[in-house]
């Protein structure tokens, strides 16, 4: 059971090139969420989707897309990358939008725009 | 948005001692949760607390949902070289019409465990 699953691992990034960080869960979850991880700042959410064909802005959504592309997936792009966007993505996932269905993570993504 | 304060920001400890961080928000979350982040790996969960006054025991790990429903805190005893990492304090608010789905995150607790 591979939980969440989330390719690239590493990605090198010169500025205005765009890209797509690829999530997979197969826990049958409803919820999945995107989120940047930077020193200091803890976990932000950039974009969520509370269930399939649903997608929500969170608290850092400019210069981000998403995609749900059905249960299992859900992407995040990058039109055109910025040196602000390097940081560590991380997607997650819950069974529920309910309140007792804890986030369930994958092992990020980490991005360097040059 | 929502504010979840998490403290402290870093600590510094010898082997053995016990270890407590805790988290306070501005408003009534109805869940708490904790996690924790080795380098290079996304946070696992610790522990989930869904009730006010609940406390919650995994291990060497405690960790209690506040009665006020505004607050939470983890407890660590006896802390091994294994303990280091970030933890993190993470809240569902009990007004789900407004954040319907969403989390909020604490900024984390830089754990360090000297031998």
């Amino acid at each position: 059971n591979a939980g969440v699953t989330q390719t690239p691992k590493f990605q090198v990034l010169k500025t205005g090139q765009s890209m797509t960080l690829q999530c997979a869960q197969d826990m049958n979850h409803n919820s999945m969420y995107w989120y940047r991880q930077d020193p200091g700042m803890g976990l932000r959410l950039i974009y969520y989707s509370a269930s399939e064909g649903t997608t929500d802005k969170g608290e850092v959504p400019n210069g981000y897309n998403v995609s749900r592309l059905n249960k299992r997936e859900f992407s995040l792009r990058l039109e055109s990358a910025a040196p602000s966007q390097t940081s560590v993505y991380f997607c997650a996932s819950r069974f529920l939008t309910g309140y007792n269905s804890p986030l369930h993570f994958g092992n990020g993504t980490r991005l360097t725009v040059t | 948005g929502q504010q979840l304060n998490q403290s402290p920001q870093s600590m510094f400890i010898q082997e053995g001692e016990d270890v407590s961080m805790n988290c306070t928000s501005s408003s009534i979350f109805n869940t708490w949760l904790w996690y924790k982040q080795d380098p290079g790996e996304g946070p696992v969960l610790l522990i989930a607390l869904y009730k006010a006054g609940e406390l919650t025991s995994n291990g060497r790990l405690t960790a209690q949902f506040g009665i006020t429903r505004k607050d939470s805190f983890l407890n660590i005893s006896a802390s091994i070289p294994s303990d280091v990492g970030i933890y993190f304090c993470a809240g569902q608010p009990a007004d789900r019409g407004s954040t319907l789905g969403r989390l909020y995150f604490g900024r984390g607790t830089q754990l360090t465990v000297w031998p």
